[in-house]
Parts: C-alpha cells; structure tokens; sequence
C-alpha cells in the first residue's frame, strides 16, 4: 500500500497570507491527525478527523481549520499566516478505531516571512 | 498537560553499544508507542505497547511499560550510526488523540 503523502513538501508564504495543505491517507485509513512540529514547542497535536467530522480538537487558535473529504483525503487551512506558524506540520492516518498505530507523512515545511 | 517527557534530551554514545531512553507520562494511558524521526523528516513507527503489556521486543528494540510508575524505556541494543535519529513516546487516553513527547536527540557515533 502507498504510505501518506503530503504536498506540497515546502512552502514559503509572508505574514498575513493563508496556506492550505493537503494529506492523503492510506488507502482503508479513515481517520486523519494533523501535528505542528517545532524546535521550541515539539509535536503538538492540532485536530482529528474521521469520516469527514472533526473528532478531536488540539489548543490551537481558530485560525487553524481543516475538512476531510469523503475519500479520507483531509485539508487543513491557516488564516492570517504568523512568523511563529512557521513549522514542519505533519499528518497520520489510522484506520480509526482507537488505540492504534498511526503512520505519518513526510511532512510539509512552511515557512513564513 | 498530557505531554509525555522523554529523557535523557540528548544522548551520544559508541557504535555497538546499548541505547536507552526513558518516557514518563501523567495520566492513565491505553497503548503508548514510540517514533522515531530522521532529521526534519516524517516519524516512523517502531513499537505500540498496550497498557497490559510489561515488555515488547523488536528486532534490535525492546519496550518496557510501567504504568504504577507512569513510564516507559526503550532499549536499542547494538546500535549503528543508521540509529541516528530522534525519538519520541506517544501516549493516548482518548483512544484517539495522541500526545506526544518532547523527544530524545540519540547520535551513534561510527
């Protein structure tokens, strides 16, 4: 089976700007985790998605939004980009049922100016 | 916070020599799991231990889990410079969201 794929890879924006990223799941995969990863603040958990309903929801700011499609494929969106949104932000899939491995992307790294 | 820690925040050691990283954690968990991240890179699974479960063996790894003391290690036997990575314990409580640790920095060196 193909792993998660993320695009695009890397991204540079400038303060004020909205990104959108995308992550595909493994295919059977229902559920979908979207992490932000940076050197001060490490792995923080942002939202999960399954079937199509946001499921779980981190402490991050409402400019932090997502959707997942009906194939499992999920979008997460950032409004009004900072200079501390600039991350490694990554995305994992599971099958959905709870207490399961989760396999990650390769990550997008977004860079903000 | 649910936020595992791992420690030690660094280690360096020989080629061939043993690894060993420790994760504490604060509240009742169903399954913790390690990662492990090649810099800057995606985080690939290497073990799940359910909270029923004492230890786990894998290959050149080995899982311990006790939930009395809120902790777990992991043991990398015979390391190679390949080893090189960081490593970080995920716990979950809901089932479904997962939190992960601060990371341990291992470099093996040649």
């Amino acid at each position: 089976k193909a792993g998660v794929t993320q695009t695009p890879r890397y991204l540079i924006k400038t303060r004020g700007q909205q990104v959108t990223l995308s992550c595909s799941p493994i295919s059977g995969h229902r559920s979908v985790s979207w992490y932000q990863q940076t050197p001060g603040q490490g792995l923080q958990f942002l939202f999960e998605y399954f079937s199509e309903t946001q499921r779980n929801k981190g402490n991050f700011p409402g400019r932090f939004s997502g959707r997942q499609f009906s194939n499992s494929r999920s979008e997460m969106n950032v409004s009004t980009l900072e200079l501390g949104d600039s991350a490694l932000y990554l995305c994992a899939s599971h099958l959905g049922g709870g207490r399961e491995t989760q396999y990650f992307g390769p990550g997008t790294r977004l860079l903000v100016l | 916070s649910q936020q595992g820690e791992e420690d030690p925040q660094a280690l360096s050691i020989q080629e061939g020599e043993n690894a060993t990283m420790n994760c504490s954690y604060k509240t009742s968990i169903n399954n913790l799991q390690w990662y492990r991240q090649n810099s800057g890179r995606g985080l690939v699974h290497l073990i799940l231990i359910r909270s029923n479960e004492r230890e786990k063996h894998s290959g050149r790894l080995r899982v311990t889990l006790d939930t009395s003391k809120k902790s777990s290690s992991l043991l990398i036997t015979a390391s190679r410079a390949a080893d090189t990575a960081s490593y970080f314990c995920a716990t979950d409580f809901t089932g479904n969201q997962f939190y992960f640790g601060t990371g341990t920095s291992l470099t093996v060196i040649p």
